[in-house]
């Protein structure tokens, strides 16, 4: 357990409408990321946060928006779903040692 | 662009069997190489390697990275049941300033351990 939870855990939700999904952790780290995991793809980077208000894009970032007010909270919006963002989605922290922990994921279908 | 291959992409073997999983990358520039084991759920840390020749050991699970050749291996030895995961490889590449964790995967090696 590396003291990050997510949430929704499982949502269905349909194409055009917005998301939101959370991720809260325990711990004060200054990096999260969030990862989706699709099959054939592996797990890819969609934006990550080195501190308070300051984000960056990952590999997928596109239709994808973060936002991080406080240490403990990193969000990832969909502003518009679409069924190719069907996929579970992974936040993660670094600690000091630089490698990553995940969250237990939050599985999202688009229909 | 950063690429990370595993092989094999699945493997069955029997309780006791001695398994080898590798994953051999291509980056621009390298910081680090990660395994990780997942089940069911999340992905959870194995060992991360920094430096040639060295091996990492966890009770009966053990790795070794090759930077010359750009590979590394993940040996499991004594195989059990609760070994049955998907083994994922990742790379950190060293793009400096705040670009820490951006992992690049491979498509992970899904190994089944029957008893």
């Amino acid at each position: 357990d590396a003291g990050i939870t997510q949430s929704p855990r499982h949502k269905v939700t349909e194409t055009g409408t917005p998301v939101t999904l959370r991720c809260h952790q325990t711990e004060n780290h200054r990096y999260m990321y969030w990862y989706r995991q699709d099959p054939g793809h592996g797990l890819r980077l969609i934006h990550y946060s080195y501190g308070v208000k300051d984000t960056d894009k990952g590999e997928v970032s596109d239709g994808y928006s973060v936002s991080r007010s406080k240490t403990e909270d990193f969000l990832l919006t969909l502003e518009s779903a679409t069924s190719s963002q069907t996929s579970v989605y992974f936040c993660a922290i670094s600690r000091d040692s630089l490698a990553l922990f995940f969250g237990e994921g939050s599985r999202l279908t688009v229909l | 662009e950063d690429k990370v291959v595993q092989s094999p992409l699945s493997l069955v073997v029997h309780e006791g069997d001695t398994v080898t999983l590798n994953c051999s990358y291509e980056v621009t520039n390298f910081r680090s190489l990660l395994w990780y084991k997942q089940e069911k759920k999340a992905p959870t840390f194995l060992f991360m390697l920094t430096s040639s020749g060295i091996e990492k050991k966890s009770g009966r699970l053990s790795s070794i990275l090759d930077k010359k050749e750009l590979f590394s291996i993940l040996n499991i030895t004594a195989t059990q049941t609760g070994d049955s995961a998907v083994y994922l490889c990742a790379v950190d590449p060293n793009a400096g300033g705040t670009s820490y964790g951006k992992l690049t995967f491979g498509q992970g090696t899904i190994l089944t351990v029957h008893p």
